[in-house]
């Protein structure tokens, strides 16, 4: 069964860092495209960013371009945002997804329970 | 504003159908594959629809999905109250090389 465990999450000032981790079980990790998707309080998903399989490519929404990088160990399965210049509107709930299968780029099949990032 | 656009609402009774709308772009839904993911309140999102208008494993074949253009639906046949809960399509988007999402759709089981 497929797995994802973040963590990193709480609260930080405006124009902090924080490092957000996901650990990653039940499946090939490595073969795997990886996304973070966020949700702020009440409100819709909105993609954030996401990584090829060997972490030669990768892409960010408009919103956190220049302030997030996104990165992966695939000896350690896990996934990792690293968010900095943090701003109030970064508030939500951080889920990592992967695809249903490793043959696809989207189609989350799977997510975690997500950590809550509060800027204030 | 989200780059896909669906209806903030929908509603329907126990045992109706109901359809749920997406509209995009020649940059998303008009060359990649649909998504939906359905999400109760407090948990995770989940995958309803796939490529389209596949289903993963578990998911009742009341839910089926369709595309046509730049636009998609999703479909709930025989509407049941468990079926209350937030719905998303999603597509990939050549623009942006990632995910673009739609703004959401609450469905209320009346």
């Amino acid at each position: 069964e497929v797995h994802l465990v973040e963590s990193g999450g709480g609260l930080v000032q405006p124009g902090g860092s924080l490092r957000l981790s996901c650990t990653a079980s039940g499946f090939t990790f490595s073969s795997s495209w990886m996304h973070w998707v966020r949700q702020a309080p009440g409100k819709g998903l909105v993609w954030v960013s996401r990584i090829n399989r060997d972490e030669t490519d990768t892409a960010y929404a408009d919103s956190v371009k220049g302030r997030f990088t996104i990165s992966r160990d695939n000896a350690k399965n896990t996934l990792y945002l690293q968010m900095t210049g943090l701003r109030a509107d970064d508030t939500a709930v951080y889920y990592c997804a992967t695809p249903l299968t490793s043959r696809l780029r989207n189609g989350l099949g799977s997510w975690g329970q997500g950590t809550l990032v509060t800027v204030s | 504003q989200s780059v896909l656009t669906q209806p903030p609402s929908a509603s329907g009774t126990p045992g109706q159908r109901v359809s749920i709308s997406c509209s995009g772009s020649s940059s998303n839904i008009g060359t990649s594959s649909v998504h939906w993911y359905q999400q109760v309140p407090g948990s995770a999102p989940k995958l309803l629809i796939y490529n389209d208008d596949e289903r993963p494993s578990g998911v009742p074949d009341r839910f089926s999905g369709s595309k046509s253009g730049t636009s998609a639906s999703l479909v709930i046949s025989g509407l049941q109250s468990e079926d209350e809960s937030d719905y998303y399509c999603a597509s990939w988007d050549d623009s942006l090389s990632g995910v673009v999402f739609g703004g959401g759709t609450k469905l209320s089981v009346l």
